[in-house]
């Protein structure tokens, strides 16, 4: 199947900075991803969704000012975290469909980022 | 606007025994999909099976299948001859027009050796 990796894994950082998380598609273009973030022991939220050369669609509740999303290319999405707090640690985990937009197609996750804001 | 509900948070099944993880959705659109998806420890999530509303026959992969119900908005997952490596959070989740996906909570599956 397809791949996405996601890029890094983990990561601590000092509260107060911004940290950038990059999701790829290795073998497919991706006109569309999706940001998720899941806390412990529960479900995937959906944050926002990423269309490649416009503005990313934020969830309600989502801050866009903080939570920043860049789809410059069909391969790649960023998410940055800007200035920090500890509430912002959580796992990270975007998913991309080949093939854009079609529906019913399986959609591909990557591994995941844990962040921890100390 | 639609959900997904799986009232299961934990389940256990003796090694090689079958075990069905439960799935209900509200939805009042016609055509649509339905998936599960396995997020082991790891936590890389796997897509396990998929169904499309329009199709009747029931979705099978190999030792997975599920029991879809369109009238009773019922998506439950079956797991024959459960593996160790069965062991996971399984998610139903939903997808509708928008190609946004609706998750439910989860079930946690644990087997028994």
């Amino acid at each position: 199947g397809a791949v996405v990796s996601q890029h890094p894994s983990w990561v601590i950082c000092k509260s107060g900075t911004s940290v950038k998380i990059e999701c790829r598609s290795l073998d497919f273009q991706a006109t569309t991803m999706f940001w998720y973030r899941q806390f412990p022991k529960q479900s995937l939220m959906l944050m926002a969704t990423s269309n490649e050369g416009s503005k990313a669609t934020y969830e309600q509740g989502v801050e866009k000012d903080k939570f920043l999303i860049n789809h410059a290319s069909l391969t790649l999405s960023t998410l940055t975290v800007t200035s920090a707090h500890p509430e912002d640690s959580s796992f990270y985990i975007c998913s991309a469909r080949d093939g854009g937009r079609q529906t019913g197609t399986e959609a591909f996750f990557g591994q995941g980022t844990r962040l921890t804001v100390v | 606007a639609q959900t997904v509900t799986q009232s299961q948070p934990e389940m256990s099944v003796q090694e090689a025994e079958t075990v069905t993880l439960s799935c209900t959705y509200d939805t009042s659109e016609s055509d649509y999909y339905l998936f599960w998806y396995k997020q082991p420890p790891s936590r890389q999530m796997i897509l396990v099976i998929r169904q499309e509303a329009y199709k009747q026959q029931n979705a099978t992969e190999n030792r997975f299948s599920v029991n879809f119900q369109k009238a009773a908005k019922s998506f439950s997952l079956k797991i024959s001859d459960s593996q160790l490596g069965d062991a996971a959070m399984y998610f139903c989740a939903y997808e509708g027009s928008n190609y946004q996906l609706i998750w439910g909570a989860g079930t946690k599956l644990i087997i028994k050796p």
